[in-house]
């Protein structure tokens, strides 16, 4: 069973306007946060992160916001740019030092289309 | 900058032939895992390591072996390649300590094809 989903495969969003990316989980041990973005032919980048200690992260244009108690992250874009367009991860995991609790649990994608 | 690079961006085998993929991270970072991404299944885990000679296997490492003899290098082994694991691989590592725990680094990717 998937313990962390991603549910809109794709999203088109016209170029300046937000982009918003869903991200649910399953699994309450999870504390730690990732989201990467994948270009095609290329590995994934890192691109932001949020502890469970927070509720709200935010990096220039990034903002992944955290609601525990549903059990549900999102990241916002704004503005939304062209090269935007990628491929983005959520990704999860227990935070530690070590184990195999330390993995990441990765969600299946969202295709982001930013439109011109 | 950390860097992880895998020695092929493209691979073309037959069905049956062993297949070794290399990766190697220049960060001294403990960790080192293995994935396949293929369309509408996202990045799934074939198998990891947390030290030299160590290994565990990952969410599907059926038909796969690893390797880490030293501590930058991870090699995933395809024993008898076979066209269900046409795929893109991509190799990452990841350090036990500071500041962003479980980040991992990706490396570009090798697009395996069997014929």
């Amino acid at each position: 069973d998937q313990q962390v989903k991603q549910n809109s495969p794709s999203l088109s969003v016209q170029e300046g306007r937000i982009s918003i990316l869903n991200c649910d989980y399953t699994n309450s041990m999870f504390d730690y946060f990732l989201w990467y973005k994948k270009y095609p032919a290329e590995g994934p980048t890192f691109l932001i992160s949020i502890s469970s200690i927070k509720d709200k992260n935010e990096d220039g244009r990034f903002t992944v916001f955290l609601n525990k108690s549903a059990k549900h992250l999102s990241l916002h874009i704004v503005p939304s740019q062209p090269g935007d367009s990628a491929v983005y991860f959520c990704a999860a995991s227990e935070m530690n030092y070590g184990g195999s609790q330390g993995n990441l649990i990765f969600g299946k994608g969202t295709k982001l289309s930013v439109k011109p | 900058d950390v860097k992880v690079t895998q020695s092929s961006r493209y691979l073309v085998k037959r069905t049956g032939e062993k297949v070794f993929l290399e990766c190697v991270q220049d960060m001294d970072h403990e960790n080192m895992f293995w994935y396949r991404q293929d369309p509408g299944l996202g990045l799934r885990l074939i198998y990891f390591s947390y030290d030299v000679k160590m290994k565990e296997k990952g969410d599907i490492p059926e038909g796969y072996s690893v390797s880490r003899e030293k501590k930058e290098r991870f090699s995933l082994i395809l024993e008898s390649a076979s066209t269900n694991q046409t795929s893109m691989y991509l190799c990452a590592s990841s350090s036990s300590g500071t500041p962003r725990v479980n980040e991992q680094f990706f490396g570009p990717g090798t697009r395996l094809t069997v014929l």
